[in-house]
């Protein structure tokens, strides 16, 4: 299958600090991009899907001003969570796909981002 | 009501036994099924994807999909303690139609 990178793996830093997480699709040119954040022993909640060169639609509940989201390319998104305060503490992973979806346009998950904020 | 619904577990099985992870839908317009692995603290991994009604089959797992009865399954033949995880089916319609998860179902093959 495809694979998608992300970096850094985990990250640990102070309350007010701002944080940008990096999204890679290695081997294909992902057209949409998506953001998730886990709690533990809890399923995906998506947090906003980006479509390259175009601004991120976010889901309901989601500040767009605090995570900030950038598909420049068709291999690289970014997610910058500001001003990060420790109730941002998480496990995001973002996912590619090649296109919209349908037939060999299957979703492919990053290894995912922990992010502890003290 | 969820337009997925997985029952999360866990579920615990002795090494060797027949695994069946279920979800139901309510959206009759997803077309094509998935499922995700996923070890703990790591990103989801694809498994199967099928389109439409039917079965697939890749090694140890069959995927079926019963678009009459909104209904998907996954099974796991001769479970390996190495298929602790947790599994998450999904769904997607064409287009531009969302992904949509289900909860996940934690599973534990007891060695």
């Amino acid at each position: 299958g495809a694979v998608v990178s992300q970096h850094p793996s985990r990250v640990i830093c102070k309350s007010g600090t701002s944080v940008k997480i990096e999204c890679r699709s290695l081997d294909f040119q992902a057209t949409t991009m998506f953001w998730y954040r886990q709690f533990p022993k809890q399923s995906l909640m998506l947090m906003a899907t980006s479509n390259e060169g175009s601004k991120a639609t976010y889901e309901q509940g989601v500040e767009k001003d605090k995570f900030l989201i950038n598909h420049a390319s068709l291999t690289l998104s970014t997610l910058t969570v500001t001003s990060a305060h420790p109730e941002d503490s998480s496990f995001y992973i973002c996912s590619a796909r090649a296109g919209l979806a349908g037939v060999g346009n299957e979703q492919f998950f990053g290894p995912g981002t922990r992010l502890t904020v003290l | 009501q969820k337009e997925v619904e997985q029952d999360p577990g866990p579920l615990s099985v002795p090494e060797g036994a027949i695994v069946s992870l279920n979800c139901t839908y309510s959206n009759s317009a997803f077309q094509y099924f998935m499922w995700y692995r996923q070890y703990s603290r790591k990103g989801p991994e694809l498994l199967m994807y099928t389109y439409s009604s039917g079965n697939k089959e890749d090694g140890r797992f069959t995927a079926q999909v019963d678009k009459s009865s909104k209904y998907i399954s996954l099974f796991i033949r001769d479970s390996q303690p190495s298929d602790s995880a947790t599994y998450l089916c999904a769904m997607s319609g064409t287009g531009g139609f969302k992904t949509i998860f289900g909860a996940g179902t934690r599973l534990f093959v007891k060695a």
